[in-house]
């Protein structure tokens, strides 16, 4: 069975820090996404990563893939307020769906 | 349409009851997924489509529950002697679907989802 797992659950900073949120399995993925969802909404893609050791970023946002595919990180600098979300990763399972970690709920105090 | 919909977006029942849900996917999707979602978790998958063909359907929790895409448009997850237990979240998302090599590097985009809730 393939199973996503993320750190931490909760995470709550103030404006301006930094964070890193994790995501590990045992199993190696085709590739991974990740989506940050807000109340009441469903989940928004942000990247995906395909490649071993690849790294993305997006504006303050920095997502690597790691090296054997069985893990990925995502970074935010300098978070802000609107940063506030569920954030989850997903990876491609063996029969074309999508299988999500738990998520990490984060909370950007002003 | 714009964006993936699905309604309605809020049900309740009384247990035992069948209900179904819809979804609309984004016209031209070839792709069409079911998802459940517990408050604050990721989402579990439970199906999905390539055009009307059910792929996998290995996420249904029991046979109470199925999903068909007739016509490989809109498509129907029906909870049958519904229960308790079944109160979620129930998302739908769709994709392309460009097939081949590429098809995990998809970005699935989803509906508002239909809230359930069992007494």
């Amino acid at each position: 069975t393939q199973l996503l797992e993320q750190s931490p659950q909760f995470l709550s900073i103030q404006e301006g820090e930094n964070l890193t949120v994790y995501c590990n399995s045992s199993s190696v993925f085709s590739s991974l996404q990740w989506y940050r969802q807000e109340p009441g909404e469903g989940p928004v893609l942000l990247v995906t990563v395909v490649t071993g050791g690849e790294v993305k970023k997006l504006k303050r946002l920095t997502f690597q893939f790691g090296d054997a595919r069985k893990d990925s990180s995502l970074h935010i600098t300098a978070a802000q307020p609107g940063d506030t979300g569920l954030y989850l990763c997903a990876g491609a399972g063996s029969q074309g769906n999508l299988i999500f970690g738990k998520g990490t709920k984060l909370s950007v105090k002003p | 349409g714009a964006g993936v919909s699905q309604s309605p977006r809020y049900k309740v029942t009384k247990r035992g009851q069948d209900v179904a849900l819809r979804c609309d996917p984004i016209s031209g999707h070839v792709s069409l997924y079911w998802y459940r979602q517990a408050l604050g978790q990721g989402p579990e998958f439970l199906t999905y489509f390539n055009y009307e063909a059910q792929q996998d359907k290995s996420g249904l929790p029991n046979d109470r529950f199925s999903a068909e895409r007739p016509e490989g448009s809109i498509s129907t997850l029906t909870i049958q002697r519904t229960e308790q237990r079944d109160s979620a979240m129930y998302r739908c998302a769709s994709s392309f679907g460009s097939g081949g090599r590429s098809w995990f590097q998809e970005t699935q985009y989803f509906g508002p989802g239909t809230r359930l809730l069992v007494l």
